[in-house]
């Protein structure tokens, strides 16, 4: 069955520098997300990606992020000067449709330290 | 502001012992309601997509619910493999963005 896939699975930064997450939708899906778990709380949603433009994102996603679509498969969320809150669960998720008509399908997550 | 509420926030049940979980949601326009299951350290495995009050949707041992204001996943006769940290969603229209709630943490002890 196909699935989502991330990269790498742990990441550990020191605070203000780059980091790149990356993502490998399921290969027919048209609508790309990012979302984050702190640990403990909720999922929250960061940004969805259609059509190689961001067609929605949170407040949260402010200048530090940005995604890109590189190439015709991967995905990825990069944040240009990590902060000590940043540490949390990066989930990437696709849908076939948008989400009322689709299922969002999530990758495993990588878990992003930054110290 | 809109949100979405789950209760209990942490549920221990004996093997076999029947419960509900719910989910109550103040957003205007709802589109759809989602429930996930969530196991630790994994990404949300989605489950069940609910559209309209009334409508009720059964996978194995669970079976979802919604109405104008709330949905329940009942689980019946649950089984240990059904612990899990189980969450709803809400897609409100309008954005290609989904609201999750703070999630039921299911314990099932054998």
């Amino acid at each position: 069955e196909p699935e989502v896939t991330q990269t790498p699975s742990h990441q550990v930064t020191q605070m203000g520098q780059e980091v790149i997450l990356r993502c490998v939708p399921i290969s027919n899906h048209l609508y790309f997300y990012w979302y984050r778990q702190i640990l403990g709380q909720k999922v929250e949603f960061l940004v969805s990606f259609y059509n190689n433009e961001i067609s929605e994102k949170s407040e949260i996603f402010d200048d530090q992020f940005s995604v890109e679509r590189p190439d015709g498969s991967n995905f990825t969320l990069k944040i240009r000067s990590t902060k000590l809150e940043d540490s949390a669960m990066y989930f990437c998720a696709s849908s076939k449709g948008q989400p009322f008509t689709d299922t969002q399908y999530f990758g495993p997550g990588t878990r992003l330290t930054v110290l | 502001e809109d949100q979405v509420t789950q209760s209990p926030e942490a549920l221990r049940l004996q093997e076999g012992e029947s419960s509900s979980l719910n989910c109550s949601y103040t957003v205007s326009g709802l589109r759809g309601l989602f429930w996930y299951r969530q196991d630790p350290g994994k990404g949300p495995e989605f489950l069940f997509t609910l559209y309209s009050a009334g409508e009720e949707k059964e996978k194995e041992r669970l079976k979802a619910t919604l109405t104008k204001k709330e949905s329940f996943l009942h689980i019946t006769a649950p089984k240990p493999e059904d612990s899990a940290t189980y969450l709803c969603a809400v897609d409100q229209g309008g954005y290609q963005k989904v609201t999750f709630g703070t999630g039921t943490k299911l314990q099932v002890i054998p």
